[in-house]
């Protein structure tokens, strides 16, 4: 299966400050089959992300996604105070469908 | 707008069969684009994807599960089910439903894969005795 890693694994900013995630693959992945997912406590994750780069309707224009290949990333230019979350890729071009472990933005 | 709801219950006992059914209101279940799907998150961990079914019938299964897992749908009640059978404590998790749009490849063809959205809120299960 296709094995996803999100680096770091926390992530410590403050409001304002801009937060870089990575997620790399064991194996290539085309771009039009990665998404990202914010999860907060209690809650069931909600999509940001699909596409590698396609923002879902409704997420703000602060959350962009990039990448091809093995390596993606998901940036958020300025951190608001509803953004600190867990956060997850998840890989849907090979079965199994795979997620990352995840990272966590916390406020710093 | 569309919305998913688990129902089942929050406890079983080991080696027994965990039964969850997926509730979809706001819209119809009988989409051709769209598959249905089965998250898992045991505490305090990550997401690990279960499987997914067409409207039709038409299943994936993660195959680290599939030989304990079934997937079926009822189209009349707009509803979707899990069973998972022969649990142990390892599959204790918040169980997810949630809608998989699957990506167009052009020419009317369908990956039966896709991102997921909505969510249902997630139901706890827990193995124990």
């Amino acid at each position: 299966e296709n094995v996803l890693t999100q680096s770091p694994g926390t992530l410590s900013l403050s409001p304002g400050e801009r937060a870089t995630l990575s997620c790399r693959a064991s194996q290539s992945v085309s771009s039009t089959y990665l998404a990202w997912y914010q999860q907060k406590p209690g809650q069931a994750p909600r999509l940001l992300i699909y596409g590698a780069s396609s923002r879902a309707t409704g997420i703000p224009d602060r959350f962009s996604g990039s990448g091809s290949g093995t390596d993606f990333t998901l940036t958020i230019s300025r951190l608001e105070p509803e953004d600190f979350a867990v956060y997850y890729c998840q890989q849907y071009g090979d079965s199994p469908q795979t997620f990352g472990q995840g990272t966590k933005v916390e406020i710093k | 707008q569309l919305q998913l709801q688990e129902s089942g219950p929050g406890l079983v006992k080991p080696s027994e069969t965990l039964s969850l059914i997926c509730t979809v209101s706001g819209g119809s279940i009988s989409s051709s684009i769209h598959y249905w799907g089965w998250i898992r998150q045991p505490p305090g961990k990550g997401l690990e994807w279960i499987g997914s079914i067409s409207y039709s019938g038409s299943t994936y299964y993660n195959p680290s599960l599939e030989s304990r897992v079934t997937i079926s749908v009822d189209t009349s009640k707009n509803q979707f089910s899990l069973k998972l059978n022969s649990v142990t404590a390892a599959d204790t998790a918040v169980y997810y439903c949630a809608r998989v749009i699957l990506y167009y490849y052009g020419s009317g063809r369908y990956s039966p894969f896709g991102w997921l959205d909505p969510w249902g809120q997630g139901t706890l299960v827990t193995v124990s005795s």
